[in-house]
């Protein structure tokens, strides 16, 4: 069964420091990992996909088959980051789409 | 250019009731998928639709049920509402199918919050 886990509920970070939001997941097959992000009364929007293998806002994420991880991390948190992320996975073929329950980032200044 | 709207924006059903919620998609999009966001379970994903056709389901029950129509406004229904079925509805449209990993992106409407007392 496909599963996307999300340790943290609420992370804090203050300015400038690093942040890393940590996405585990299982399924059996190739997975493609995506995540997203819910500004405060802003519709969803897709951040990153594992196979873009792009840098958005400064984040990036790798895909790590053999932790089964998916973890997005940024160098130097803006205040402008804090928002809802969410880790998704979605199974090969087309299958449908599971998410993490997500994390709150709060960046302080 | 309209976005996706949905109707209505907010509703306050009984439990036991069946409600009717309506997505209607950007001009030309084929592609519409539903989602449900609650602050204990996050978002999860119901179904998607591509011209006219069931392409995905989620984990819900039977009760959650959807169809598209040829002009490619999608309805998602819910029978025998339950206090748990609280939650904001999203819906997205794409050109093209695959949901939020659709080729062609996707925009989501503004939701409809559902309240069941």
């Amino acid at each position: 069964a496909q599963r996307v886990t999300q340790p943290e509920k609420l992370l804090s970070v203050f300015k400038g420091a690093p942040v890393e939001l940590k996405c585990n997941y299982s399924y059996s097959g190739s997975p493609e990992l995506f995540w997203y992000v819910q500004y405060s009364r802003q519709r969803l929007q897709l951040l990153l996909r594992h196979i873009s293998r792009e840098s958005i806002k400064g984040f990036t994420a790798d895909l790590n088959k053999g932790e089964t991880s998916f973890h997005l991390k940024k160098p130097f948190a803006q205040e402008e980051d804090s928002a809802m992320y969410y880790c998704a996975l979605r199974g090969g073929g087309g299958q449908n789409f599971v998410f993490g329950p997500g994390t709150r980032l709060s960046v302080l200044p | 250019k309209a976005g996706v709207t949905q109707t209505p924006r907010y509703l306050i059903k009984t439990r036991g009731q069946q409600v009717t919620l309506s997505c209607s998609p950007i001009s030309g999009h084929r592609s519409v998928s539903w989602y449900q966001q609650t602050p204990g379970q996050g978002l999860q994903f119901l179904f998607e639709y591509f011209s006219e056709t069931q392409r995905n389901k989620g984990n819900f029950p039977g009760r959650f049920s959807g169809r598209q129509f040829s002009n490619s406004r999608s309805e998602m229904n819910v029978s025998t509402l339950e206090l748990g079925d609280s939650a904001l509805y999203l819906c997205a449209s794409s050109l093209g199918p695959g949901g939020l990993a659709s080729n062609y992106g996707y925009t989501f409407g503004s939701g409809t919050r559902l309240t069941v007392v």
